[in-house]
């Protein structure tokens, strides 16, 4: 069965780091990828997306993920963190066998200092 | 545009009690629609999915289930409510791939 992995729980950085999750899904076929972000007390929305092309995507409030069909991963990235991006962040993949569902990672839990 | 409800917004039941949860979409037609439970540490569980009405599919076997009496409602249901159900349950559409999600209802089971 398909699956995603968000290799971070929680990490704590303070403003102006740069940030990098990790995201690796299992499966050896086309796929469709996101991120998705929930900031405290709103609801999940989509952070960016991966449909094809170039793989390197860039997303609101200046993120990006890189699509490494190689090592099946989708990493996000931000160059500098603000307090505002304290929040859960979720990867996704949908398979094209299975074009009504997407699964998702169990969610890092990003906490900026400022 | 299109948007999404989700009521209740918060919940408190008696363990053995019944469940409802409902969710509507407006501003599109014959959407997908999707229930989710998420858990602290455990992401998103997808539950139910429906891809018309009438037509439900069920991810995990579980306590609980789901009806889609019309285009774009989606009800999530259970007869008698078991403490492991509780949760946040989030409702979801997509017309294509991407999804788009409600608010959430937090249910809490005592």
């Amino acid at each position: 069965a398909q699956s995603v992995s968000q290799h971070n729980h929680h990490v704590i950085l303070s403003e102006a780091a740069s940030l990098e999750l990790g995201c690796n899904y299992s499966y050896g076929g086309t796929v469709n990828l996101f991120w998705y972000v929930q900031y405290p007390g709103q609801h999940l929305q989509l952070l960016l997306k991966y449909f094809s092309g170039d793989p390197l995507v860039k997303g609101i409030k200046g993120f990006e993920a890189e699509f490494i069909k190689s090592k099946f991963s989708f990493n996000l990235r931000k160059p500098s963190v603000q307090w505002s991006d304290t929040a859960e962040y979720f990867c996704a993949v949908n398979v094209y066998s299975s074009a009504s569902k997407i699964i998702f990672g169990s969610g890092t839990r990003l906490s900026i200092r400022p | 545009s299109q948007t999404i409800h989700q009521w209740p917004a918060t919940l408190v039941q008696p363990v053995g009690s019944p469940l409802s949860l409902e969710c509507t979409v407006e501003g599109t037609s014959n959407p997908n629609l999707y229930w989710y439970r998420q858990a602290a540490g455990r992401g998103l569980q997808l539950l139910f999915y429906s891809v018309g009405i009438g037509q439900i599919s069920s991810e995990v076997p579980q306590n609980l289930s789901a009806s889609r009496p019309q285009d774009r409602q989606f009800i999530l249901s259970s007869k008698k409510l078991l403490l492991s159900d509780s949760g946040f349950y989030l409702c979801a559409w997509s017309k294509a791939v991407e999804q788009f999600f409600g608010p959430g209802t937090r249910l809490t089971v005592l």
